[in-house]
């Protein structure tokens, strides 16, 4: 139990797109999603909480015009990179807690996003 | 300002040797701390949890103990096999809804 699928697993983009990225909950209700940013021989990077139903909280630095977040329901959350720019190329991990008793989370395999 | 320490980015240890990594933070005062495993190109494996109030926690041959004193946590594999190969990350839970994950280390463990 507790799987989180992504999609794409890869994007490629041109510079100036936009690209949306798929987080899923694939059996669990997920209240609360995490997105994060991985550079190479990096650690993931918190960019933003999101909540089912609300605005997603976005951490300092992260530009909120730029990085969307949707979770329309409770088993999606949506990232989308507008204006999407070689700098933004990065892998991008979401995550989800099962239920806020346990705290665990449960990745997603990501999504290497590369940005020409 | 808030910084979370792994001790080294490499660690080569010998097969059935222990591996230990270390997990140092500042100016966090976390509820839990956890620690993943992360292959190449893949999301982050849950591992264990370690609650403030909770010195060692133990998971068939993992063992992490946590010390609120001292702002670190400890990780131990024993008995290590090729299979442990990976990055370890450590995360500090703050609220139960921010994770602040470290910066890793790459365990080798050699045949």
């Amino acid at each position: 139990g507790a799987v989180v699928s992504q999609h794409p697993s890869w994007v490629i983009c041109k510079s100036g797109t936009s690209v949306k990225i798929e987080c899923r909950s694939l059996d669990f209700q997920a209240t609360t999603m995490f997105w994060y940013r991985q550079f190479p021989k990096q650690s993931l990077m918190l960019m933003a909480t999101s909540n089912e139903g609300s605005k997603a909280t976005y951490e300092q630095g992260v530009e909120k015009d730029k990085f969307l977040i949707n979770h329309a329901s409770l088993t999606l959350s949506t990232l989308t990179v507008t204006s999407a720019h070689p700098e933004d190329s990065s892998f991008y991990i979401c995550s989800a807690v099962v239920h806020p008793s346990s705290y665990e989370q449960y990745f997603g395999p990501g999504t290497r996003l590369t940005v020409t | 300002s808030q910084k979370i320490e792994q001790n080294s980015e490499a660690l080569n240890i010998q097969e059935g040797k222990t591996a230990t990594l270390t997990c140092n933070y500042t100016n966090y005062s976390p509820a839990y701390l956890q620690w993943y495993r992360q292959d190449p190109g893949r999301g982050p494996v849950f591992l264990l949890l370690i609650r403030e109030n909770e010195k060692e926690k133990r998971k068939e041959r993992l063992k992490v103990t946590f010390d609120t004193t001292l702002k670190q946590s400890l990780f131990h594999i024993t008995a290590s096999q090729p299979a442990d190969s990976a990055t370890y990350l450590c995360a500090l839970d703050l609220t139960g809804n921010q994770f602040y994950f470290g910066t890793g280390t790459s365990l080798t463990v050699i045949p």
